[in-house]
């Protein structure tokens, strides 16, 4: 099955540049997601790229897809302590029925 | 109000005891899952469904029946709970392939 790897945690000071990082083994050829987890909460979803776009951007939000290096990034502009929670890239299975392998999470702590 | 809902929220049982786990949601999505939530371990895939009586084990299924006599509905059942089964337990449903799946906010079990 997928493998699907990110860094346990990252620290950062408000205000600063925050950069996720995600590297997977394989998917198929669909989207590619980020969820965010709140303390307590369930998963939402923050943001996707399709598998044939190399970037996008949404308001603070930049989603980096290099598929050669199998390398998902999320970078937050102007990290706020609101933004302080965990991570999770998703990539779809090769299989069907819409599985999809989560990442390990990534905990972002912001520092005032 | 249309959505995901879990319940309950909160459990707490004794080892041995049997405690079902309720998912149930308004979209009439085909694709329904449940998933642990483990420190270290990220969300892992138990069992899922492709529709009313279509279900297949996922990545950690023992343990662990379901079954979906109705679309809306994905119940977890626990036959004789275990301490390692101590976990919070996530449903979630999405539509169709490529599509983002939606999340509830979660079952916190604790297991004595």
């Amino acid at each position: 099955g997928e493998d699907v790897e990110q860094s346990l945690f990252l620290s950062v000071r408000e205000g600063d540049s925050s950069v996720i990082n995600c590297t997977y083994t394989d998917s198929s050829s669909t989207y590619l997601y980020w969820y965010k987890q709140e303390p307590g909460a369930g998963l939402q979803l923050l943001t996707y790229i399709f598998s044939n776009m190399d970037m996008k951007q949404d308001q603070r939000l930049t989603v980096l897809l290099n598929k050669k290096d199998k390398h998902l990034s999320l970078r937050i502009a102007d990290t706020q302590t609101g933004d302080s929670a965990i991570y999770f890239c998703a990539v779809p299975d090769s299989g069907g029925y819409q599985k999809v392998t989560f990442g390990t999470g990534t905990k972002l702590q912001v520092i005032p | 109000d249309a959505g995901i809902t879990q319940s309950p929220r909160y459990k707490i049982t004794e080892t041995g005891r049997q405690v079902t786990l309720m998912c149930h949601q308004t979209w009439s999505h085909s694709y329904m899952f449940w998933y642990r939530q483990d420190l270290g371990h990220g969300l892992r895939l138990i069992y899922y469904s492709a529709a009313a009586d279509i279900t297949d084990k996922g990545e950690v299924p023992d343990g662990y029946v379901v079954s979906r006599s109705k679309t809306e509905n994905f119940p977890l059942t626990l036959e004789s709970a275990t301490r390692s089964q101590t976990s919070v337990y996530f449903c979630a449903s999405t539509s169709d392939r490529g599509q983002p799946q939606h999340f509830g906010d979660g079952t916190r079990l604790s297991i004595l």
